[in-house]
């Protein structure tokens, strides 16, 4: 079955330092790959997405991410956290064959000033 | 431009009841989903809809839910004979087309059953 798998549920940075976040997934193929960001009371916003292509992903607020095949990862970077970034990041993925996406269980991430 | 709406953003209801939530696209997009968020996990897929086509009703619990679109436009999921499990956050997303495209959300109804 896909799967999408968040493997830390919780993680604390402290402000300035850098952040990883990271993801696998369980699909037949590549598929298309997603992080989203929710704030307390907001919807999900997009972060990025991979298609295909360079492996390497600019998205919004500083964020990036990686994908790797070999791995069945897209691991979400940040050089520089600010306290503003203190949200759950989600993890997704779709299939060409399935529309919807496939949610990871997200990561709360909580900014130390 | 307006984004996914979503009414109503929250709502109170006592097990047994039924329940209709709404959701605005955005205007254009022929793809629609629905999520459910249960308080400290990821999104749930519930339903898709896709211009005329028959919706995928795959992640539908159980044969109290239900949804309906009209045409590419509002969209309103039905929960008949709520239970307490049902307590989460809906959300609502739309897309330009399916297959991959990005999806953006609403800012999700919350629910709570008593």
């Amino acid at each position: 079955a896909q799967s999408v798998t968040q493997p830390d549920i919780h993680i604390t940075v402290s402000e300035g330092a850098s952040l990883e976040l990271r993801c696998n997934y369980s699909y037949g193929a590549t598929p298309y790959l997603f992080w989203y960001v929710q704030s307390p009371g907001q919807g999900l916003q997009l972060l990025l997405k991979y298609f295909s292509g360079d492996t390497l992903v600019q998205g919004i607020k500083g964020f990036e991410a990686e994908f790797k095949r070999s791995q069945s990862s897209f691991n979400l970077r940040k050089p520089s956290v600010h306290w503003s970034d203190a949200a759950e990041y989600f993890c997704a993925a779709s299939s060409g064959s399935a529309r919807q996406l496939t949610f990871g269980s997200g990561t709360q991430l909580t900014v130390l000033p | 431009g307006a984004g996914v709406s979503q009414s109503p953003s929250n709502k109170v209801t006592e097990k047994g009841k039924d329940v209709e939530l709404r959701c605005d696209p955005i205007s254009g997009h022929t793809a629609l989903y629905w999520y459910r968020q249960r308080l400290g996990q990821g999104l749930e897929f519930l339903i898709y809809f896709q211009g005329n086509s028959a919706p995928d009703k795959s992640g539908l619990p159980s044969d109290r839910f239900s949804a309906e679109r009209t045409g590419e436009s509002v969209s309103t999921l039905t929960i008949q004979r709520t239970q307490q499990e049902d307590s989460a956050v809906y959300l609502c997303a739309s897309s330009l087309a399916g297959g991959g495209e990005t999806q953006y959300f609403g800012p999700g109804t919350r629910l709570l059953v008593l």
